[in-house]
């Protein structure tokens, strides 16, 4: 059975940074793209990055470029999310998630989400 | 970036009703259109890839057609498991978008 894990979620207050991680198992990680994909609370989804499966292409959404870095580690079946310069806009339950391609296609497994919360 | 507008934002039916959920992007993108089901507390579950290919063990009453810039899902004869909340995204371009959603209420 595919599983994505994620973790690291937490309260932190604004200007800060926290580091999310997804461990993933039950797949050959290496064959797919992942994404980090984010839910405020009461608010629909929202894309935030995309990795495929090499490291080549990365892409982020408008709001968080230039202050969210995605990176894999194949060797560890692992995906994190290095966030900076946090917002409240920012608090979110954040979903781990694999795509079905090698590159961006579609998302068929997400983890169970780990929740950030950006408070004073 | 690509824009992706559904409609509507929420509907009231029936179980045993046809039920169609309209999204709408701001440029072609061709078939690269999916359809996500979000039910509360839960991680949203793939429905359709590509506009009209169901995920495995999808039910059949789901189907999903169109292609550019207008697309549509249709749930056949809802059945009581299919109240929740509906989400379509492109995979044409990045940043990947998804619709705002569509809720699906019991009438």
């Amino acid at each position: 059975e595919v599983q994505l894990v994620e973790s690291g979620g937490g309260l932190v207050q604004p200007g800060r940074s926290l580091r999310l991680s997804c461990a993933a198992s039950g797949l050959s990680f290496d064959g797919y793209a992942m994404h980090w994909v984010r839910q405020a609370p009461g608010k629909g989804l929202e894309w935030v990055s995309g990795i495929s499966w090499n490291s080549n292409r990365i892409d982020y959404a408008d709001s968080v470029k230039g202050r969210f870095t995605i990176s894999r580690d194949n060797a560890r079946n692992s995906l994190s999310l290095q966030m900076n310069s946090l917002r409240p806009e920012d608090t979110a339950l954040y979903y781990c998630a694999k795509d079905t391609s090698s590159y961006y296609y579609a998302v068929d497994v997400w983890g169970q989400g780990t929740t950030v919360t950006v408070s004073s | 970036d690509i824009q992706m507008t559904q409609s509507p934002s929420s509907l009231s039916a029936s179980v045993g009703d046809r039920v169609t959920i309209t999204c709408r992007a701001s440029q072609s993108i061709s078939s690269y259109l999916n359809w996500y089901q979000q039910k509360p507390g839960k991680a949203p579950k793939l429905l359709i890839y590509s506009t009209s290919n169901l995920q495995s063990g999808v039910p059949s009453r789901f189907s999903g057609s169109g292609s550019g810039t207008d697309f549509t899902l249709t749930i056949s004869s809802l059945q009581p498991e299919d109240f929740a909340t509906y989400y379509c995204q492109q995979s044409h371009s990045p940043p990947l978008t998804f619709g705002r959603g569509t809720r699906v209420e019991i009438k």
